[in-house]
């Protein structure tokens, strides 16, 4: 069973609007979650980067926030454009000495106009 | 900021050869890269961690004689695929950190192999 689950799995959007995807993680001990966006046929791109003592963190219009008691994390995309339109994986550090991570399968985002 | 270069992007070959895929740090020495396969719709799933100067560590599962990683440089990583198969065929993705662990991880554009 994979130890990161993110939901939904996929999902569709307005132009211009909100949206919010989740993450949920099994993952013990935790070092860091991380948020990348990905386009189709492309390699990941790294979104933020948050330790276990790190509640929110923002890169432009995408804000992530971190429950590590909940072991839960979300991504909020505001006011999306067309570009914003990938798959986002949620990424989990087992220990701040290794380089073990745990992948989530992805959202994919649509925006369409 | 730091870049990770794969090549090539995409490769078609005859099932029974071999392919090799380069991984490149541009702008940073990377001691450690990394290794992924992704199947559509899927999560990376990571297939090796290759070492400067040293043998790969392969995850439970991954042929080391059917993978080859090689870590010559301090920024070059190539993976070989011998004797390709088509179920070899998938989206291969490097990775490496500049800062360790904790440190940012950049990835390589991938690099898409269609065996025929």
């Amino acid at each position: 069973k994979n130890q990161v689950e993110q939901s939904p799995q996929s999902l569709i959007i307005l132009e211009g609007k909100n949206c919010t995807l989740q993450c949920n993680y099994t993952v013990s001990p935790f070092s860091n979650l991380r948020w990348y966006k990905q386009d189709t046929g492309r390699g990941p791109v790294s979104l933020t980067i948050m330790t276990f003592s790190e509640n929110t963190k923002s890169n432009g219009r995408y804000t992530a926030t971190l429950d590590a008691d909940t072991k839960q994390s979300s991504l909020h995309i505001t006011a999306s454009q067309l570009s914003d339109s990938a798959s986002y994986i949620c990424v989990v550090s087992l220990s701040s000495n290794d380089y073990k991570l745990s992948f989530g399968a992805g959202t994919t985002v649509t925006v369409r106009a | 900021g730091a870049v990770v270069s794969q090549h090539p992007s995409r490769v078609i070959c005859k099932s029974g050869t071999s392919v090799k895929i380069e991984c490149r740090s541009l702008d940073f020495q990377a001691t450690t890269m990394f290794w992924y396969r992704q199947f559509p719709k899927k999560s990376l799933m990571l297939m090796a961690t290759s070492n400067e100067g040293s043998k790969a560590t392969y995850e439970q599962g991954v042929e080391k004689d059917k993978f080859l990683i090689n870590h010559a440089s301090l920024t070059l990583s190539t993976l070989t695929v011998t004797s390709a198969h088509p179920e070899d065929s998938s989206f291969y993705i490097c990775s490496a950190s500049r800062q360790g662990p904790t440190g940012e991880l950049f990835f390589g554009e991938g690099s898409r192999l269609t065996v025929l």
